[in-house]
């Protein structure tokens, strides 16, 4: 198994620009999520989804859209980047309680 | 709202030392408790978690948390460190209601050899 993974790894932007982000995972899990990692900040819930076709927003919607229209993918779209979204953008997929994280992706807009 | 504070946001530690990290929450239900450690350049990964039972639970690589209800704390150690724990550690709780983690701002651990 893979288990949960990200593309890409490493991202530049200009101001405006758009991009999506693609989560992928093989556990066959129901609830997948994006987090945005900031120094001292811990991880903040972006967006997530209960299932196939579902999303829900979470603690910092404003600025990313999401979609999951199969169940093993779960994207994350910037669609006018900005610099404050400058971070490092984690993907989990979860079981039970416990969640997996994939390897991250790294952006920067400039 | 559900908080989670670390109190420490960066630690030094020489090896051998002991450590302990902690952690306290502000939800007054029921919570999942967890300790996550991120190595550098890596993703997170599951240290330990607490649900139910005994509340001084064992995790990987030598650590261990102890679950006090009463101070809302989840507070996460290990005896003697080495360098290849040199890491940040977030601490985070569930609520099943709410289907998500909430994270604490995380500690930076430096291990000097």
């Amino acid at each position: 198994n893979a288990g949960v993974t990200q593309t890409p790894k490493f991202r530049v932007l200009k101001t405006g620009q758009s991009m999506t982000l693609l989560c992928a995972q093989d556990m066959n899990h129901e609830y997948m999520y994006w987090y945005r990692q900031d120094p001292g900040m811990g991880l903040r819930l972006i967006h997530y989804s209960v299932g196939e076709g579902t999303t829900a927003k979470g603690e910092v919607p404003d600025g990313y859209n999401v979609s999951r229209l199969k169940k093993q993918n779960f994207l994350l779209g910037l669609e006018s980047a900005a610099p404050s979204q400058t971070s490092v953008y984690f993907c989990a997929s979860k079981r039970d309680y416990e969640q997996y994280f994939g390897p991250g992706t790294r952006l920067t807009v400039t | 709202a559900q908080s989670v504070s670390q109190h420490n946001h960066h630690v030094i530690l020489s090896e051998a030392a002991s450590l302990e990290l902690g952690c306290n929450y502000s939800y007054g239900g029921t919570v999942n408790l967890f300790w996550y450690v991120q190595y550098p350049g890596q993703h997170l990964q599951l240290l330990l978690k607490y649900f139910s039972g005994d509340p001084l639970v064992k995790g990987i690589k030598g650590f261990e948390a102890e679950f006090i209800k009463s101070k809302f704390s989840f507070n996460l150690r290990k005896p003697s460190v080495q360098w290849s724990d040199t890491a940040e550690y977030f601490c985070a709780i569930y609520r099943a209601a709410g289907n998500k983690l909430t994270f604490g701002g995380g500690t930076r651990v430096l291990v000097k050899p």
